[in-house]
């Protein structure tokens, strides 16, 4: 098993969707957790953390399952500007990242 | 606003070939990354830096070695450039925080050996 698995997609879903992706993860001992974004062509840049209480950012939520080993991003009512690969992060120990593969999502109109 | 920095964009070598591959940050991190991107694979980590003259191996190192002479500097080297080494190059930064905290990427360098 990979450490950090996604569903590489993608995922075409119309604007006003809602749409989620896990992510699993191998390392039973894994402590912390990150959605990143990363548009055609750019750098990743973070989107937001994953607290063992869940996490919501204005449409975005996100939420860790220990049980299972999977972490969860949900986007309510997508748009356009949604259009991007997502990547699940899993850190090794205290500051190494294990980045999973990436989902890509296309919202469009 | 917080940058890193890389000193090409693009760069073209030819196999066999030295590169140098020099990272920037002005956050006063810590911890300093080089990742390679390709299609298919994601990012894999091929070393990294959690202080100065401190690095340690990724993932994927064959083929690679690094510097970190000073606290905002990373660079990265290929001894002898290799078609395979055919990639986008990615430098991140992050601070210290126990628990891992937010990498801040570059805009990376997509290097090709011909």
């Amino acid at each position: 098993r990979k450490e950090v698995e996604q569903d590489p997609g993608p995922f075409n879903v119309p604007e006003g969707a809602t749409v989620a992706f896990n992510c699993t993860y191998s390392n039973s001992a894994s402590q912390s957790f990150f959605w990143y974004r990363q548009d055609c062509r750019k750098e990743p840049k973070l989107l937001m953390s994953v607290y063992s209480s869940g996490n919501e950012d204005g449409r975005f939520t996100a939420q860790l399952n220990r049980a299972s080993q999977y972490i969860s991003l949900l986007i309510r009512d997508s748009k356009l500007s949604d259009s991007a690969t997502y990547l699940c992060v899993v850190m090794r120990g205290s500051y190494i990242p294990t980045f999973g593969r990436g989902t890509s999502l296309i919202v469009h109109p | 606003d917080v940058k890193v920095t890389q000193s090409s964009r693009y760069l073209v070598k030819r196999t066999g070939e030295k590169v140098f591959l020099e990272c920037v940050q002005d956050m006063d991190h810590e911890n300093m990354f080089w990742y390679r991107q390709d299609p298919g694979l994601g990012l894999r980590l091929i070393y990294f830096s959690y202080d100065v003259k401190m690095k340690e191996k990724g993932d994927i190192p064959e083929g690679y070695s690094v510097s970190r002479e000073k606290k905002e500097r990373f660079s990265l080297i290929l001894e002898s450039a290799s078609t395979n080494q055919t990639s986008m190059y990615l430098c991140a930064s992050s601070s210290g925080q126990v628990g891992g905290s937010e990498q801040f990427f570059g805009p990376g360098t997509r290097l090709t050996v011909l």
